[in-house]
């Protein structure tokens, strides 16, 4: 399976700053995907980052405060705005490949201070 | 809205049992299921897929699907502590999207 690279792995930020996450694939995938995991729940999707063009958001989730990017089929960014304590989180990436199942990068631990 | 719900546990086993996880899903058309592994500050790793009815066996891992039933469950044989986990069961949508369920909590005591 894919090489998955996320980071960072952990990050400490202050309310109302704005955090970039990056997702890097050692190779070409088909789908690349954003989920949240907060503390005792299950993975939330955030939203599909679409190679090229604008990100496609689930329901709760939109542009402005998560913005990503999806510049060509290995890598992608996904940016927290302005953030409060209620976006303490983990964010992790994952990616599909063909028809093969998805796996997910080793995540990123945000604290909102 | 399709869902996949798990019992939240914990569920607690003796070394050395059979680990038994079950999860139910709502959506009849869905035709590709997965077990992820979690441990405790880590990402989800998928452990079984299974895609047709009846048993899929890997080592101590048999996944179980029944279609009809819309169930699908994950059995761990010989259950070691290392096993201790929350175990995700997901459901591809018909698209490239999966559903998770909330996981099921795993202790196997030493």
């Amino acid at each position: 399976s894919a090489v998955i690279s996320q980071k960072p792995s952990r990050d400490i930020c202050q309310r109302g700053t704005s955090l970039t996450i990056q997702c890097q694939v050692d190779s070409q995938v088909t789908m690349m995907f954003w989920y949240r995991q907060q503390p005792g729940q299950s993975l939330t999707l955030i939203a599909t980052a679409n190679q090229g063009s604008e990100a496609t958001y689930e329901s709760g989730f939109v542009i402005d405060k998560f913005p990503i990017s999806r510049p060509n089929l290995t890598f992608s960014t996904l940016t927290v705005s302005n953030m409060s304590p209620e976006d303490s989180s983990i964010y992790l990436c994952s990616v599909v490949t063909g028809s093969q199942p998805q796996h997910f990068g080793d995540g990123t631990r945000l604290s909102i201070l | 809205q399709k869902e996949v719900e798990q019992n939240s546990g914990p569920l607690s086993v003796p070394e050395g049992a059979i680990a038994s996880l079950n999860c139910t899903y709502s959506d009849r058309g869905s035709q590709s299921f997965f077990w992820y592994r979690q441990y405790s500050g880590k990402s989800p790793e998928l452990i079984m897929f299974i895609y047709s009815n009846g048993d899929k066996e890997d080592g101590r891992f048999t996944a179980q699907l029944n279609k009809a039933s819309q169930y699908v469950s994950l059995l761990i044989r010989d259950s070691q502590p290392s096993d201790s986990a929350t175990y995700l069961c997901a459901v591809n949508d018909g698209g490239f999207k999966t559903i998770f369920g909330a996981g099921t909590r795993l202790f196997v005591k030493a």
